[in-house]
């Protein structure tokens, strides 16, 4: 089965710029996560979507980020405008409905300069 | 809320000698837990998860991790290290049930270096 595909792999822009992720999860997952990964952190959950709604975004900044999973499939994650602290590596994983433990995509490096 | 303690950010070890990578976690709430490895460059894979049932989980490559509830701990540990185990580990919980299920907290991770 394919894993979870994520573009681009490496990104770097300029602080107040904007920026998009991708994400396409494993076919027939119904959940959709998007965590963040700060260098020397462990991965914090910035969204999770069930099929195309929104179950968790506490801790997503809202005044900069945003995400949706249009037709319940793809997903984007945007961040207008990045600030340095998003330097990142922002990860994508999927898994069935209810269940615990999942497949990440390779992630995208951003740095934001 | 949940928090995960990773004990140690770095573990240097000889190549053939054991390894263990401790977690400590903290929750008012039952929680699931599981143990990832991240090698450079790459995605978190899933290496092992603790349910239900017994307390002792294994991986494929010969990990293992032991839940113990009355010291909230779920600590990985391998008898015999190879080079190729050389990676960042991560333990993480999720809550069991509630409105966001399978959500995971993760600890700071531990870089696993076997040296040769």
């Amino acid at each position: 089965e394919a894993g979870v595909a994520q573009s681009p792999r490496y990104k770097i822009i300029e602080k107040r710029q904007s920026v998009a992720f991708w994400c396409n999860p494993i076919s027939g997952h119904a959940t959709l996560y998007w965590y963040q990964q700060i260098l020397g952190q462990g991965p914090k959950l910035l969204i999770q979507f069930q099929n195309n709604g929104v179950v968790d975004d506490s801790q997503l900044p809202k005044d900069r980020f945003s995400a949706e999973r249009l037709k319940g499939v793809d997903s984007t994650l945007k961040i207008q405008p990045a600030k340095l602290e998003d330097s990142a590596v922002y990860l994508c994983a999927s898994s069935f409905q209810g269940s615990y433990g999942y497949t990440f995509g390779s992630g995208t490096r951003l740095t934001v300069v | 809320a949940q928090s995960v303690t990773q004990l140690d950010s770095q573990v240097p070890v000889f190549e053939e000698a054991p390894v263990e990578l401790r977690c400590n976690y903290s929750s008012s709430v039952s929680v699931y837990l599981f143990w990832y490895v991240q090698y450079p460059n790459q995605g978190l894979q899933l290496l092992l998860k603790y349910l239900s049932g017994s307390t002792l989980v294994e991986s494929i490559n010969g990990f293992e991790a032991e839940f113990n509830k009355s010291q909230t701990s779920f600590h990985l540990r391998k008898p015999s290290v190879h080079i190729s185990d050389t990676a960042e580990y991560f333990c993480a919980v999720s809550v069991v049930g509630g409105t966001s299920y399978g959500k995971l907290t993760f600890g700071q991770g531990t870089i696993l270096t076997v040296h040769p």
